[in-house]
């Protein structure tokens, strides 16, 4: 079965700390994406990487940068993590050139206190 | 991508049919329309998507309309877990789902 895997279901950090989400795909996907889910404003996307090492800004990429070191891998940085940030974060991943389909994962709930 | 319109939410009785109405009067000729769904606290779920034929899968029906300025997706016999939030996306194929715009969605309810 075909997987996206976001390392961490719930986080609680102090405004100022240093976050990573992480997320890896078992599908050998070349794009994948990170998108912010909040109430009344739906998905948005912050980052998406289209290969290895690259990376393009999504409508919100303020606050955030991201790293994709390796094909499987795709974190999420939060450098200095602030309250306004609080929020469900949303790993998908899809294939090249594809369907267009986007596989998620189970979203990592973070709230900043 | 174009603009789609759902309504906010439905009611189905479980084990009937369940027809989840999109209205996208502006696609283009290269858009699809994809259907995903989320059941609470999960990341949305992709279910089925078309041009311009009537489509089927496992989940569900999609029936676009000749037209194709509007779409219904059909779940044959719905259950209870089919209780979630419904999205009609409509995009262009080919890169990969980059710029998937995901609206409001419809809020379907199964009830006993």
């Amino acid at each position: 079965d075909v997987k996206v895997t976001q390392s961490s279901r719930y986080l609680v950090k102090r405004t100022g700390e240093k976050v990573f989400l992480e997320c890896v795909q078992d599908m050998d996907h070349e794009n994948m994406f990170w998108y912010r889910q909040d109430p009344g404003l739906g998905l948005r996307l912050i980052y998406f990487s289209y290969d290895v090492k690259m990376k393009e800004k999504g409508d919100i990429p303020e606050g955030y940068s991201v790293s994709r070191e390796k094909k499987e891998r795709f974190s999420l940085i939060l450098e200095s993590a602030s309250t306004n940030q609080t929020s469900m974060y949303l790993c998908a991943s899809s294939r090249i050139p594809g369907t267009g389909e986007l596989f998620f994962g189970e979203g990592s709930r973070l709230t900043v206190l | 991508d174009a603009k789609t319109t759902q309504p906010t939410s439905m009611d189905c009785a479980e084990g009937r049919a369940a027809n989840l109405p999109c209205n996208h009067s502006t696609i283009s000729g290269n858009e699809y329309v994809y259907w995903y769904r989320q059941i609470h606290s999960q990341g949305p779920q992709y279910i089925i998507h078309g041009l311009k034929n009537n489509e089927t899968n496992e989940m569900a029906s999609l029936i676009i309309t000749e037209d194709r300025k509007s779409s219904t997706l059909i779940l044959p016999h719905a259950t209870l877990r089919d209780t979630a939030v419904y999205y009609c996306i409509v995009r262009v194929v080919g890169t990969g789902g980059f710029k998937t715009i995901f609206g409001a969605g419809t809020r379907l309810f199964v009830k006993a």
